[in-house]
């Protein structure tokens, strides 16, 4: 698990800006995936990637949008379209081909003002 | 579509109890199941999938396909197993797993 990172831990924004939230990983892993956590509703699947240079949307992906240029990178862009970016975002990974395990980084809070 | 449940959002016990934590799905297919566990200030991760047949940390989860279900239950809960549990599936070969809305345990000491 220390093998992914994301930063920043905590990022606040005032509202009509984008900001890009980092998550790199040094696992070899080949998928990646970008969560949302809100309290009472779990974790939600924002995007995800199972090789470099594609990606596809999960459950709610409007108002997100990622880029996968490097096998150890998968930033998320929270752009001014999202309604309600204020949660927590986590990243997780998973050794496609293997176990369906996923390993989840430490997450970065966003606050919007 | 697939579907996690977790009915309690919060579940306290007395250190010793026996805790169970409840997890239903909706599927289709065969689900593989997984219990995440989050501890404060520390990350999400993986404690038990139901294909092990395991037990980790004195946990255990039967999958009951009859019953949809997949509980956690542990005989004697300890003070450090108070923590955030999610239930998830995963019944896809792209591995999207579909978390329950997460139970918070507490166990008094």
């Amino acid at each position: 698990d220390g093998g992914i990172t994301q930063s920043p831990k905590y990022l606040f924004r005032k509202e009509g800006q984008n900001v890009t939230l980092s998550c790199e990983q040094n696992l070899n892993h080949d998928a990646m995936y970008w969560y949302r956590q809100d309290p009472g509703q779990g974790l939600r699947l924002i995007y995800y990637s199972q090789i470099v240079n594609d990606f596809q949307k999960g459950d709610i992906a409007e108002g997100y949008s990622v880029s996968r240029e490097k096998k150890e990178s998968f930033p998320l862009t929270v752009t001014s379209a999202q309604k309600n970016p204020t949660a927590f975002y986590l990243c997780a990974t998973r050794l496609a081909g293997g176990k369906d395990t996923q390993y989840f980084g430490p997450g970065t809070r966003l606050t919007v003002l | 579509a697939q579907r996690v449940t977790q009915p309690e959002k919060l579940l306290s016990v007395f250190k010793g109890a026996p805790v169970e934590l409840k997890c239903n799905y909706s599927y289709s297919g065969s689900p593989e199941l997984f219990w995440y566990v989050q501890y404060s200030r520390q990350r999400l991760q993986l404690l038990l999938r139901h294909i092990s047949r395991e037990s980790i940390k004195g946990f255990t989860a039967d999958l009951n396909k009859g019953e949809t279900s997949f509980h956690l239950k542990k005989p004697f809960a300890q003070e450090e197993d108070s923590a955030m549990y999610y239930c998830a599936l995963s019944g896809t070969s792209y591995g999207k797993l579909t978390f329950g809305q997460g139970t918070i345990l507490t166990v008094h000491p």
